[in-house]
């Protein structure tokens, strides 16, 4: 089975500028949560979706977005670029239909630079 | 004062020991989860827990209700289990929500 792919791996911006992101799961899971990590504050939660619907979320502001298509397979949009935004973004799916799963399956991540 | 509390922060041991990182949290929590984050960056789930102890291999992770506490414990460690540790609180956050609050991970390197 073929793991959690992330697009593109890098990718270079500058302030003000808009991204997109993206992240096939797992065949079969429904679930996809996307992730925030810089060395400053570590790992944060974004948001979760499930079957096309966005279930939980965090403390992010309205720039962050997201969306899932029936294929399982998310986005997220970051609008209006902050060099704060700089991190890597890693997403997870699972098959978990309540809360967060005891397996989530990583993708690689997605390094992001605002210049 | 964060939610979730890690400590140590970095931990360096002798191939064989027997190792401890500790997670504190001051909310009310659904779960706790750790993960493991190789040097590489790819993060692997390793455990979630309500309660008790779990035990997967050499891995054995505990958890204390009452005291708000879980430690993740590495017996016979091995240069291979040299990572970063996160902790994660799971929380219920109403309307059929969770959030997940992450410790700042706690940086093991076993030298051979």
């Amino acid at each position: 089975k073929a793991g959690v792919t992330q697009t593109p791996r890098y990718l270079i911006k500058t302030r003000g500028q808009q991204v997109t992101l993206s992240c096939s799961p797992i065949s079969g899971h429904r679930s996809v949560s996307w992730y925030q990590q810089t060395p400053g504050q570590g790992l944060q939660f974004l948001f979760e979706y499930f079957s096309e619907t966005q279930r939980n979320k965090g403390n992010f502001p309205g720039r962050f977005s997201g969306r899932q298509f029936s294929n399982s397979r998310s986005e997220m949009n970051v609008s209006t670029l902050e060099l704060g935004d700089s991190a890597l973004y890693l997403c997870a799916s699972s098959l978990q239909e309540t809360g967060f799963s005891e397996t989530q399956y990583f993708g690689p991540g997605t390094r992001l630079l605002v210049l | 004062k964060n939610e979730v509390e890690q400590s140590p922060q970095n931990l360096t041991a002798q191939e064989g020991e027997f190792i401890t990182i500790n997670c504190s949290y001051s909310v009310g929590i659904s779960a706790l989860h750790w993960l493991q984050q190789h040097p590489g960056g790819g993060i692997v789930s390793l455990f979630m827990l309500s309660s008790g102890k779990k035990k997967h291999g050499r891995l054995i992770a505990t958890i204390n209700i009452q005291e708000k506490h879980s430690s993740l414990h590495i017996t016979a460690s091995h240069p291979r289990d040299s990572a970063v540790y996160i902790c994660a609180a799971e929380r219920y956050s109403g309307a059929g929500s969770y959030q997940l609050t992450f410790g700042k991970g706690t940086k093991l390197s076993v030298i051979p």
